[in-house]
């Protein structure tokens, strides 16, 4: 069965700096692109970022560039997503997904990541 | 950048109805990237549809997806009161796309 769980979710103060985790299992993670999407209150679902299965490419949305950075760890079996110089505009439940063919098959249950003073 | 356009914005209907969604594209798109998912409250989104038509494993047939080039439909036959939920496309190009969503709530 795919599982995938996020975490590193919580409360931080604008400018801060957090690092979620997607532990996959159930699949061969070093074979699948891997992506983050995210859902603010609100509002409707926004890609974030994606991975090559290889890490060797990368892809942000332009609200994220250059202050977001996400990476894999193919021997353990996890996606990152280091969040720099956090704003209240992302504010959001996180999630890791898989990627196959242009869309998300297999979705975790979300982080929450709040940015307030 | 492509841009995806649902609508309605919201469909309020009773069990058994019909549903139509409807999502257009800023330009013509390819079908083998244009997917459905449907995202009930509190919970993470699931794959309904993906290239345009073909249902997700374990996807019941009262789901299914049709279109081609800019106008794309998601189609709900005979609605359930658990089909009540936030339901979005997305679209694969450059990078990843999805639309504003369409609410559906069963009467």
């Amino acid at each position: 069965e795919v599982q995938l769980l996020e975490s590193g979710g919580g409360l931080e103060q604008p400018g801060g700096s957090l690092r979620l985790s997607c532990a996959a299992s159930g699949f061969a993670f070093s074979s699948f692109a891997m992506s983050w999407v995210r859902l603010a209150p609100g509002k409707g679902l926004e890609w974030v970022s994606s991975l090559s299965d290889s890490g060797g490419s990368t892809y942000y949305a332009d609200s994220v560039k250059g202050r977001f950075t996400i990476s894999r760890d193919n021997s353990k079996n996890t996606l990152y997503l280091q969040m720099n110089r956090l704003s209240g505009e992302d504010t959001a439940a996180y999630y890791c997904a898989r990627a196959a063919s242009g869309s998300f098959d297999y979705w975790g249950q979300g982080t929450l990541v709040t940015v307030s003073s | 950048d492509i841009v995806l356009t649902q609508s309605p914005g919201t469909l309020s209907l009773s069990p058994g109805e019909r549903a139509t969604l409807s999502c257009r594209a800023s330009q013509s798109v390819t079908s083998s990237y244009l997917a459905w998912y449907q995202q009930k409250a509190g919970q993470a989104p699931r794959l309904l549809i993906y290239v345009a038509s073909i249902r997700a494993t374990g996807i019941p047939d009262r789901f299914s997806g049709s279109g081609s080039g800019t106008d794309f439909t998601l189609t709900i036959n005979s609605l359930e009161p658990e089909d009540c939920a936030v339901y979005y496309c997305q679209h694969f190009g450059r990078l990843w796309t999805f639309g504003q969503g369409t609410k559906v709530e069963i009467k």
